[in-house]
């Protein structure tokens, strides 16, 4: 079975700090994703990933930034917390390869951390 | 960029009946519709997709049919149980290209009183 792993379920930041949000997969896939969930906005992509170091915006990267050092890790950085980024966030991966599930378009989900920046 | 719509925002059904969601796009271009359910504190999980080339596909009790020409597609979900209480959610691609990209709709919650 595909994991993908979000290291924090819950955090708490306040205004102004910078705030890492990390994201494990163990499936080997190449696309990594950010999305930001709000009720009645569904799911927002913040910024993906096709492969190590690579990156693009997606529809709301304002105020964000990624990483990704390594292939099975992606990380989401609020350089600058503010308030209207208290949201839930969710990471999600998928592969081209038949090794890694076949379908390019079938992305896996973690869990989701839920952010609030008071 | 894809524009999907979905609707209803919530839907309340009594157990066994049936449930329709339905979700509209922008995109001629885009020719793959994936659903996802997500359950409390879970991430989204794909439940069933569709490939603009079939109009309809069913697994047991939820079925998704395709209207290329009107650009938009539905979920049915059958014989509902509380089980299937969750947030739903529609997506389209255009397969093969953009590196998997999904623009999702705004979800659903979908209640089911027993």
């Amino acid at each position: 079975d595909v994991k993908v792993t979000q290291s924090s379920r819950y955090l708490v930041k306040r205004t102004g700090e910078k705030v890492f949000l990390e994201c494990v997969q163990d499936m080997d896939h190449e696309n990594m994703f950010w999305y930001r969930q709000d009720p009645g906005l569904g799911l927002r992509l913040i910024y993906f990933s096709y492969d190590v170091k690579m990156k693009e915006k997606g529809d709301i990267p304002e105020g964000y930034s990624v990483s990704r050092e390594k292939k099975e890790r992606f990380s989401l950085i609020l350089e600058s917390a503010s308030t209207n980024q208290t949201s839930m966030y969710l990471c999600a991966s998928s592969s081209p390869s038949l090794r890694g599930g076949g379908n390019e378009n079938i992305q896996y989900f973690g869990a989701g951390t839920r952010l609030s920046v008071l | 960029g894809e524009n999907v719509e979905q609707h209803p925002s919530t839907l309340s059904v009594q157990e066994g009946d049936s449930a329709v969601i339905k979700c509209t796009y922008s995109d001629s271009a885009s020719n793959y519709f994936p659903w996802y359910k997500q359950e409390l504190g879970k991430g989204p999980q794909l439940i069933i997709d569709i490939r603009s080339n079939v109009g309809e596909k069913k697994d047991q009790r939820i079925a998704v049919t395709l209207n290329k020409t009107a650009k938009h597609f539905s979920l049915h979900i059958t014989e509902t149980q509380p089980e299937d209480s969750a947030v739903y959610f529609c997506a389209a691609s255009m397969d093969g290209t953009s590196y998997g990209k999904l623009t999702f709709g705004q979800g659903t919650i979908l209640t089911v009183h027993p």
